[in-house]
């Protein structure tokens, strides 16, 4: 079964500093990784989707590395800015069903 | 209208009523998903549609009744609910279930809370 861990569960960093937000998963028989972003009492915004055949993607500020055979994931977002304050989730499709497995997010504050 | 929009967006609903949510996509996808989010828990898949026919059901109790009239439609009725499935219902699309590169979008989610 998979299983995907985020840690830390929450983080806060000042203004300006450059961060990277870690995913990790059990089975590394993925079809692609998926970071999106939740704002409080909202939906899930896509930020990134990487393909199991791709090891990066980069997205203004944003940029979300996949190394398959150790099953991690990070999103490193560069110079970071108050309005970067949210819930940050990954998710990994796999299975025969191409089944989507959450973790739990890491609601990340930017103090100004 | 663009992306997926559910409505409503907040509801309340006491054990004994029966009321409806929605959500519809205008992005031309063929698989649509509820999802049920709670607090500190991960995001939970309830149910798939993919190309109107259900193909999966997370085990999901039968108070929860999905349906998906087309494919840029889909409803959860609910009936005879407890507290504890209070929370917030995403629901999501994308191009069709079978696609392994399919990107996920999700709407803004409707916050249920069961007296």
């Amino acid at each position: 079964k998979q299983e995907v861990t985020q840690i830390p569960a929450a983080l806060s960093v000042p203004e300006g500093e450059n961060l990277v937000l870690n995913c990790s998963f059990t089975d590394s028989a993925i079809y692609n990784l998926q970071w999106f972003r939740q704002d409080p009492g909202k939906g899930l915004t896509s930020l990134l989707l990487i393909q199991s055949s791709q090891r990066e993607q980069t997205s203004g500020r944003l940029n979300a590395s996949l190394d398959k055979s150790s099953g991690r994931s990070t999103l490193y977002i560069a110079a970071s800015q108050p309005g970067d304050s949210a819930t940050y989730l990954c998710a990994v499709l796999a299975g025969a069903n191409s089944k989507l497995t959450f973790g739990k997010g890491i609601t990340l504050s930017v103090r100004p | 209208e663009t992306g997926v929009t559910q409505t409503p967006r907040h509801l309340v609903m006491g054990m004994t009523n029966k009321k409806s949510l929605k959500c519809e996509q205008h992005l031309g996808h063929n698989a649509m998903y509820w999802y049920k989010q709670s607090a500190k828990k991960p995001l939970e898949l309830m149910f798939v549609y993919n190309f109107k026919e259900q193909t999966e059901n997370n085990s999901v109790p039968s108070r929860f009744s999905p349906e998906c009239p087309n494919s840029s439609h889909l409803f959860l009725h609910l009936h005879t609910l407890q507290p504890e499935d209070s929370a917030l219902y995403l629901c999501a699309s994308s191009q069709d279930q079978a696609g392994r590169t399919g990107e996920l979008f999700f709407g803004e989610g409707s916050r249920l809370t069961v007296l």
